[in-house]
């Protein structure tokens, strides 16, 4: 069974950077598809970016669009997550996960990530 | 965006009742659609993908069903270690990938 170990996170100040990790356990050939989604305390799912194949095929949600940045390392087996000029809104665990079968139209988040905590506060 | 609406928000269920959350898209999804159980402090499971197909592993008292715009997903007898939240996403790769609202399933 494949893991999605996570880390990075913690506090950072309005404005700040951080950048999270997600190493997978097991080779994830490059066509598969990776996704972060954050969830605030006590909120539900949110779905922020995702990335395949290579930069171009990354994609963001309009709420961070501009700000964070998708990328990955084939030959470390990790993702990553930069975030920029965060602000109070991007509090939240964040998840990393791998979605299913790359071959096929139905983009399921198979495996995920533990989750990290990302707290923006002065 | 695609939206979708989850209902009720919360249900209160004795174990062993059968147990029916609505998902409804603001558009034509077909079967793009997943479901995930969630428990506190953990991250999602993937339960049901293309409206109705169980994941390996899964019990078979899940399901799910549905097309278009509406989609259910049936716990056919509520367990203890059901008590979680669940939440619906659209799953087709030409729009963003956005989630239901979410609904916690509670023992009565």
């Amino acid at each position: 069974e494949v893991q999605l170990v996570q880390s990075g996170g913690g506090l950072v100040q309005p404005g700040g950077s951080l950048r999270l990790s997600c190493e997978v356990s097991e080779f994830s050939s490059v066509i598969y598809h990776f996704d972060w989604v954050r969830q605030a305390p006590g909120k539900g799912l949110e779905w922020i970016a995702s990335t395949c194949c290579d930069a171009r095929s990354s994609n963001y949600a309009d709420s961070v669009r501009g700000r964070f940045s998708i990328s990955r390392d084939i030959a470390r087996n990790s993702v990553f997550l930069q975030m920029n000029n965060l602000t109070g809104d991007d509090t939240a665990f964040y998840f990393c996960a791998r979605e299913g079968n790359p071959y096929s139209d139905y983009h399921s988040f198979d495996d995920w990530g533990q989750g990290t905590l990302v707290t923006v506060s002065s | 965006d695609i939206q979708l609406t989850q209902s009720p928000s919360f249900v209160s269920a004795s174990i062993g009742d059968r147990v029916t959350i609505t998902c409804r898209a603001s558009q034509d999804i077909n079967s793009y659609l997943a479901w995930y159980q969630q428990k506190p402090g953990k991250a999602p499971k993937l339960l049901i993908n293309a409206a109705s197909t169980l994941e390996s592993g899964v019990p078979l008292r899940f399901s799910g069903g549905g097309s278009g715009t509406e989609f259910t997903l049936t716990i056919g007898s509520l367990q203890p270690e059901d008590l979680a939240f669940y939440f619906c996403q659209q799953v087709n790769g030409e729009f963003a990938f956005t989630f239901g609202g979410g609904t916690q399933v509670e023992a009565k």
